[in-house]
């Protein structure tokens, strides 16, 4: 069992909705990471978290967008998104931000109509 | 720039063979390489971090060498079976970025 938990694992939605992915960890980590993946692909870093701050923006689009509420919280908002959006999202954890080994969810996997 | 290459890209093999997977890295300025396993669908399963003073890491029939100076790591796995099949990516700590490789898809069969 995956110590960060990823809701929902599946999503469909159109390219005019908003709709949130959702992440939790509950390992006392102060780092947390979304990270995109496609098909047959490595994941791809898209934001990172650090004390609840937003520390790495790898210049992903605007109608992606993060929240860290709590230090076990990370979410991420999304609007008007676009088919070649589609992937699984990942979230992950780590003690601190950095050089430390990162713990993964199991995915949203993410489909836009 | 870091760029982290996987071979081969895919391995099929009977079950019980003794398997080696290459990760090869362009910049050998690293913190640490972390192997990881995923399974179709799924999200990514840690299996062994390598700091950069050490040389290798070993869990069960696994076992992972780092070779900083010539930008390389391989995983070993001992024994293969069927329950190994899976993605498995090397990842590099670069600065404040894990970098990942291009995998490496494994097939085991009975």
């Amino acid at each position: 069992d995956t110590e960060v938990t990823q809701t929902p694992k599946h999503l469909v939605m159109g390219m005019t909705n908003k709709k949130s992915l959702k992440c939790e960890q509950h390992m006392g980590h102060r780092a947390m990471y979304w990270y995109k993946q496609k098909a047959k692909k490595p994941p791809e870093l898209m934001f990172v978290y650090s004390y609840e701050k937003l520390s790495i923006n790898e210049s992903v689009p605007s109608r992606f967008s993060p929240e860290c509420p709590n230090s076990s919280l990370l979410n991420l908002h999304l609007h008007a998104l676009q088919p070649e959006d589609s992937a699984l999202y990942l979230c992950a954890s780590s003690p601190r931000e950095g050089n430390q080994p990162q713990h993964f969810g199991d995915g949203t996997r993410l489909s836009i109509l | 720039k870091q760029e982290v290459t996987q071979i081969p890209a895919a391995l099929s093999v009977p079950e019980g063979e003794n398997l080696v997977l290459n990760c090869s890295f362009t910049d050998s300025a690293i913190y640490n390489l972390q192997w990881f396993r995923q399974d179709p669908g799924k999200g990514l399963t840690s299996l062994l971090l390598i700091q950069s003073s050490q040389r290798e890491q070993t869990s069960g029939r696994l076992n992972a060498s780092l070779d900083k100076s010539s930008g390389r790591s391989t995983l070993y796995i001992a024994a293969s079976q069927p329950g190994d099949s899976a993605t498995y990516l090397c990842a590099v700590h670069n600065t404040d970025k894990l970098i990942f490789g291009t995998g490496t898809r494994l097939q085991v069969f009975p």
